[in-house]
């Protein structure tokens, strides 16, 4: 079965520290790999993706993620946490010639002022 | 631009009672369509996709059913609710072209079913 795990339930950071969230995935052949963030009753918002080619790549409001094939992971990260970055972000697997995305349960991120 | 509408924003019904939660795309032509239901603030769990008109992909056994009756809508219905059909509903779209990856959410329905 194809899966995703986001092994932290929550990430606490200091704002101005640099912040990861970690994702690692079971996905069959080479997949694309999203992350998005979630603020209260919203709904999900893109925030970058990995199809090929740099194993590091940067989107939104200053995040960017690391692709490792050896690993399976598509860990986020960012230089340089804000208090507005305090968010649910979901990483999410999509199997190459598939149209499902496979989110796992979130990490909760808090940024501390 | 594409757009997205999820209406209504907020629900409450009874146990028993009919549901239809409507979704729209704008901008875009034959979009892959997505309901998702995401209990307790965390996982989202996909319940139904759809690749064209009138072609639904169930995901889960449930009390729900989805319809696709134009190429850039997508209904989500039951006929009877149950409480455990309370939760957060989101809609998303995927471009059909291999260059557009990424999916796009709607702002959601929050149903509670009382």
């Amino acid at each position: 079965a194809q899966s995703v795990a986001q092994p932290e339930d929550q990430v606490n950071v200091a704002e101005g520290n640099p912040l990861t969230v970690k994702c690692t995935y079971s996905v069959s052949g080479n997949p694309y790999l999203f992350w998005y963030v979630q603020y209260p009753n919203r709904g999900l918002q893109f925030l970058l993706k990995y199809i090929t080619g740099d194993n590091l790549v940067k989107g939104s409001y200053g995040f960017e993620a690391e692709f490792n094939k050896s690993q399976t992971s598509f860990h986020l990260k960012k230089p340089s946490a804000l208090v507005s970055d305090s968010a649910l972000y979901f990483c999410a697997p999509r199997a190459s010639g598939t149209y499902k995305y496979i989110f796992g349960t979130g990490t909760r991120l808090k940024v501390l002022a | 631009s594409q757009t997205i509408h999820q209406w209504p924003a907020t629900l409450v019904q009874p146990v028993g009672s009919p549901l239809s939660l409507e979704c729209t795309v704008e901008g875009t032509s034959n979009p892959n369509l997505y309901w998702y239901r995401q209990a307790a603030g965390r996982g989202l769990q996909l319940l139904f996709y759809s690749v064209g008109i009138g072609q639904i992909s169930s995901e889960v056994p449930q009390n729900l059913s989805a319809s696709r009756p134009q190429d850039r809508q997508f209904i989500l219905s039951s006929k009877k609710l149950l409480l455990s059909d309370s939760g957060f509903y989101l809609c998303a779209w995927s471009g059909a072209d291999r260059r557009n990856t990424e999916a796009f959410f709607g702002q959601g329905t929050r149903l509670t079913v009382v």
